[in-house]
């Protein structure tokens, strides 16, 4: 099993639908993140979790809702997205605190596309 | 204001020869860590190496190396004779001690290096 699995690899949705995003980890993290990569702007931080609380909320739309119902899990709610939705969104998991040399571990993503 | 900037586009060489991934970061923070993640096709990114900032030291990891320098806020990345499976999207980022997690990345735009056999 790979440290951290993302669900669907690739989504299609039109901006009427509802769907979600799935992120589970493997490797006893406690803090779990959401990013995104658009084509035209660098990797943005969304959503940060730790210990199953929301930290931080980069300004994100309400059309995204993120949920941790555990330290394993996250998820990322959609509903009523915009064509400039599409994206990668990719979630993270780390340690913390962490004396390690480490950062924090990466999914292979979902690619969505809002139609 | 944070930020990470990677000035290098796309770089393209040629196998076995060297290249560098230039990056500088603006933080005002005292104590923050610097990142290098590499994306392949495949969508993940694969962390390879943090740097505290109290740590100047360079490092070596194989045909990986990396140069941090406080004076002029780089952390450049040099591949010493690349190969094909190098050729990636290369990411630099910046992580600040205040923030709490070193999850909590602020990223650059990213060298996307291709190495031509």
């Amino acid at each position: 099993e790979t440290g951290v699995t993302q669900t669907p690899r690739h989504l299609v949705m039109g901006m009427t639908n509802k769907k979600s995003l799935k992120c589970e980890q493997h490797l006893g993290h406690n803090a779990m993140y959401w990013y995104k990569q658009s084509a035209k702007k660098p990797l943005e931080l969304m959503f940060v979790y730790s210990l199953e609380e929301r930290v931080e909320n980069n300004s994100v739309p309400s059309r995204f809702s993120p949920e941790c119902p555990n330290s394993s899990h996250l998820f990322l709610h959609l509903h009523t997205l915009q064509p400039e939705d599409s994206a990668l969104y990719l979630c993270a998991s780390s340690q913390e605190p962490t004396s390690l040399r480490t950062g924090a571990f990466f999914g292979q993503g979902t690619r969505l596309t809002v139609v | 204001a944070q930020k990470v900037t990677q000035a290098q586009t796309e770089i393209s060489v040629v196998e076995k020869e060297d290249v560098t991934l230039d990056c500088v970061y603006e933080t005002r923070d005292t104590t923050y860590y610097l990142f290098w993640y590499k994306q392949p096709p495949s969508g993940e990114l694969v962390f390879l190496i943090r740097r505290n900032s109290f740590d100047e030291q360079n490092e070596i990891s194989g045909r990986y190396s990396w140069n941090f320098q406080k004076s002029t806020s780089s952390f450049n990345f040099t591949i010493t004779a690349s190969q094909v499976v190098d050729s990636a999207v290369y990411f630099c980022a910046l992580s600040e001690a205040r923030r709490g997690s070193q999850g909590n990345l602020i990223f650059g735009k990213g060298t996307k290096l291709s190495v031509k056999p």
